[in-house]
């Protein structure tokens, strides 16, 4: 199983830009990289996912190397209710069962 | 549309008492697991069951045991409680391919 490593916690003030990467050195050819938002007192939450180049949805935009060996979670003009806990998983599209969850980034977005 | 829905919320077991916790889904999945988290931890998983009739262990089974009722009910028993099983327990559900959709948890203290 790919091992993820992501910051502990990052800083933020409302309206910027705010990236989160991940490093997944061991990535296997049909993995895909999966990023899930959680808030207090709920269960995570699917933001994005994708194999390659880049990927955006109304939420967040993922970067992903040609090499695949890191991704970078993108939230554009973050506000207080983005503060949350973002998880990096790197598995199988197929395959939950081998997805692993590490202890994410804890953003905290200031007024 | 309710998603995954897990009872109760809140649960509190003095050391050896047993006690399951339910899990429904209304999404027509096929696969569906739990997870449980620990302070400042990711998710681990504890059983999964990739399809109706079928369950498999994931990587923090001891302790604990699932049933699959049907395909919308996936539920967790502990047989004797112990304050390590102290933790916010989730539900998942999702289809091969989909990501996972979880519920938002019950909160359980072993005293």
């Amino acid at each position: 199983l790919a091992k993820t490593t992501q910051p502990i916690s990052m800083d933020s003030y409302e309206g910027q830009e705010v990236n989160i990467t991940c490093s997944h050195n061991n990535i296997a050819t049909n993995d895909y990289i999966t990023w899930y938002q959680q808030f207090p007192s709920q269960g995570p939450r699917f933001i994005i996912q994708g194999y390659k180049t880049k990927v955006t949805n109304e939420v967040a935009s993922l970067f992903i190397p040609a090499d695949r060996k890191s991704s970078t979670l993108s939230l554009p003009r973050v506000s207080l209710s983005d503060t949350a806990v973002y998880y990096c998983l790197v598995g199988p599209a197929y395959n939950n069962n081998d997805m692993r969850f590490g202890a994410g980034t804890r953003l905290t977005v200031k007024p | 549309n309710a998603g995954v829905t897990q009872t109760p919320k809140f649960q509190v077991l003095k050391t050896g008492q047993s006690m399951t916790l339910q899990c429904a889904q209304d999404m027509n999945h096929n696969s569906m697991y739990w997870y449980r988290q620990d302070p400042g931890m990711g998710l681990r998983l504890i059983y999964y069951s990739a399809s109706e009739g079928t369950t498999d262990k994931g990587e923090v089974p001891n302790g604990y045991n699932v049933s699959r009722l049907n395909k919308r009910e996936f539920s967790l028993r502990l047989e004797s409680a112990a304050p390590s099983q102290t933790s916010v327990y989730f539900c998942a559900s999702s289809e091969v391919g989909s990501p996972l959709h979880f519920g938002n948890g019950t909160r359980l203290t072993v005293t």
